[in-house]
């Protein structure tokens, strides 16, 4: 069945460096949406970049990624962390209409 | 437009009491999704509806949980007999055919 992975369950950078979260998924349909959801403490999860189109970056907030389907990847980076890039970082997969796949999350911490 | 409306926000009930969580959905959205999440257990699916109809009801425990969706206005996840194991924040979300979920702020249960 379909899956996401992501590879980190806690990454610690200092400010200022740059972010890489791996995301890979596993899907029998060739059309998949990916998604990267942020959460920050207290709040619930938002979107944050969402791709259908293989090796188109997308980009929003500073964050980028790119699906790449013959890789089954779609990392998420940015160039310069910043301290409230702090948060649970969520990769998911859907199908278009069926149900939404999610990573077990990446809780990013950045530090001064 | 509102986003996604969910009560009550926090509830707290005796181990062995009946929980009823609500949740109205974005209008014109055509799916809505229950999840719950726990520190230990993350993002858990629980089940999703589309045009009201039950669709995969996979995450549900079985014995204790049911969740309906009488109209497209609204939604109720009803946990019977509750038990601590149970305390979670549930999570609702709407989303629109591509499968982007909007959620909402959460209702945070505790079973005493």
């Amino acid at each position: 069945g379909d899956s996401v992975t992501q590879t980190e369950g806690l990454v610690t950078l200092t400010e200022g460096l740059p972010v890489m979260l791996n995301c890979t998924y596993q899907t029998i349909y060739s059309n998949p949406f990916l998604f990267w959801y942020v959460q920050h403490l207290n709040e619930s999860p938002r979107l944050l970049l969402k791709s259908f189109t293989d090796n188109k970056r997308t980009e929003h907030q500073g964050f980028h990624a790119t699906l790449h389907k013959s890789s089954s990847s779609f990392h998420l980076q940015k160039s310069s962390a910043q301290l409230s890039d702090s948060a649970l970082y969520y990769c998911a997969l859907s199908e278009g209409n069926n149900r939404i796949f999610f990573g077990d999350g990446t809780q990013l911490v950045v530090k001064p | 437009n509102a986003g996604v409306i969910q009560t009550p926000r926090h509830k707290v009930t005796g181990k062995g009491q009946e929980a009823t969580l609500w949740c109205e959905p974005i209008s014109g959205h055509s799916a809505v999704f229950w999840y719950r999440q726990t520190i230990v257990q993350g993002l858990e699916f629980l089940t999703y509806f589309r045009n009201q109809a039950p669709i995969d009801d996979s995450g549900m425990p079985k014995e204790r949980f049911s969740a309906q969706m009488p109209n497209q206005s609204h939604s109720t996840l009803k946990i019977q007999s509750t038990q601590p194991q149970d305390s979670a924040v549930y999570l609702c979300a709407s989303s629109p055919y591509t499968g982007q979920l909007y959620f909402g702020e959460g209702s945070k249960l505790t079973v005493l």
